[in-house]
């Protein structure tokens, strides 16, 4: 069965320094969106992607994250200066339609020391 | 409560026996789905349920909907140690392009 990947499992980064997380999605998805989930708390939303661009939001998604499909397989979170609570598990979901079932990767676990 | 709350927070039954965590949420939404987590994994999706359903079945599973109530349930039959995980809901308020809210999740135990 056709699963969403992530890579790394787990990115451990200096706070201020760059981080980029990589998904790849089911190949015939259209949507695509990135959830974060912080220790012992609720699965948050971050950001939806369809056509190319932005769809939705969330206030967690501020100027220091940013999304981009740069080819046809990968979807990509950049997080420009890591702060100590950008300490959570990331993860990528893409579905089929927009109101079609979200299909989720296993995560990467981001440590900011 | 918060969009998508479940209860109980923590379930602990015998295999062979049901399992029924029930979520709450506020407003009205498009769908809601279902979703389990093992430790350190990632979600799995389980069941999907339209705003203008009752109920679906899948395999062991049985989800129903009350839109009046703004509330769902999930029921495992016959549980199996295996399904010890986190159970989540997550609503859908929009047509189209949905991101999910999640709900607080309720911890399943089987005991074998």
């Amino acid at each position: 069965e056709p699963e969403v990947t992530q890579t790394p499992s787990h990115q451990v980064t200096q706070m201020g320094q760059e981080v980029i997380l990589r998904c790849v999605p089911i190949s015939n998805h259209l949507y695509f969106y990135w959830y974060r989930q912080i220790l012992g708390q609720k699965v948050e939303f971050l950001v939806s992607f369809y056509n190319n661009e932005i769809s939705e939001k969330s206030e967690i998604f501020d100027d220091q994250f940013s999304v981009e499909r740069p080819d046809g397989s990968n979807f990509t979170l950049k997080i420009r200066s890591t702060k100590l609570e950008d300490s959570a598990m990331y993860f990528c979901a893409s579905s089929a339609e927009g109101n079609q079932p979200q299909h989720f990767g296993d995560g990467t676990r981001l440590s900011i020391l | 409560s918060q969009q998508g709350e479940e209860d109980p927070q923590a379930l602990s039954i015998q295999e062979g026996e049901n399992a029924t965590m029930n979520c709450s949420y506020k407003t009205s939404i498009n769908n809601l789905q279902w979703y389990r987590q093992n430790s350190g994994r990632g979600l799995v999706h389980l069941i999907l349920i339209r705003s203008n359903e009752r109920e679906k079945h899948s395999g062991r599973l049985r989800v129903t909907l009350d839109t009046s109530k703004k509330s769902s349930s999930l029921l495992i039959t016959a549980s199996r140690a295996a399904d010890t995980a986190s159970y989540f809901c997550a609503t859908a308020a929009n047509f189209g392009n949905e991101k999910l809210t999640f709900g607080t999740g309720t911890r399943l135990t089987i005991i074998p």
